[in-house]
């Protein structure tokens, strides 16, 4: 069984630009969840998805970013325009949906440097 | 707020020796979940050992275990019989029952194993 699997696994942008991550989950989890680690500081939760929905987003830092799944697959978080303080460790993480608290696997993160 | 606190950023052990990583948390709850996460250099944060709060017996997983005290509010993890598969940083980590299952993750302790 693959696991959680993050596109790109390093993105080095320019203040102002825009970047896409993406995370695919496990197949069959609806559950999907997006955490940021900024340098030095806690795995911060940003939002969670179930299926297409989105269940959870009060760790969203700011409307510069926008975090999207499609038919409740895959999963798209998009900054635009990125500031430095951006900068960090993107992870991503699912589980299946029993209605209980179910082990998040997690990617292995997207490394996000804004210069 | 829940809050979880990791006092040591940085430990070493010997190979073969015991070593116990410290973590305390915050939180108003009388159940919950705690988590003791590992990640690899360059590699996918994994589930070490997870607590239920509501069960008295610490979990153990192999050469992992726990010291849950839950009026002091200590979640501490020993690893018995250190390898050098063991380094890694271990975050600790906080979610809620039968509500959303974000969690809550200390800045982690990087754990250092010396041959």
């Amino acid at each position: 069984e693959a696991g959680v699997t993050q596109f790109p696994s390093h993105s080095v942008i320019e203040k102002g630009q825009t970047v896409t991550l993406r995370c695919d989950p496990i197949s069959g989890h609806d559950n999907l969840y997006w955490y940021r680690r900024v340098m030095g500081k806690e795995i911060k939760f940003l939002l969670h998805f179930v299926k297409e929905s989105k269940q959870d987003e009060s760790g969203m830092p700011n409307n510069r970013f926008l975090a999207e799944r499609t038919g409740g697959t895959y999963s798209t978080l998009k900054v635009q325009p990125a500031e430095l303080e951006d900068s960090g460790v993107y992870f991503c993480a699912s589980s299946r949906w029993t209605g209980g608290q179910e082990t998040q696997y997690f990617g292995p993160g997207t490394r996000l440097l804004v210069l | 707020a829940q809050t979880v606190t990791q006092s040591q950023p940085e430990m070493s052990v010997q190979e073969a020796e015991t070593v116990t990583l410290s973590c305390t948390y915050d939180t108003s709850e009388s159940d919950y979940y705690l988590f003791w996460y590992k990640q690899p250099p360059s590699r996918q944060m994994i589930l070490v050992i997870r607590q239920e709060a509501y069960k008295q017996q610490n979990a153990t997983e192999n050469r992992f275990s726990v010291n849950f005290q839950k009026a002091a509010k200590s979640f501490s993890l020993k690893i018995s019989d250190s390898q050098l598969g063991d380094a890694a940083m271990y975050f600790c980590a906080y979610s809620w029952v039968g509500r959303d299952d974000k969690i809550i993750f200390g800045k982690g302790t990087r754990l250092h194993i010396l041959p």
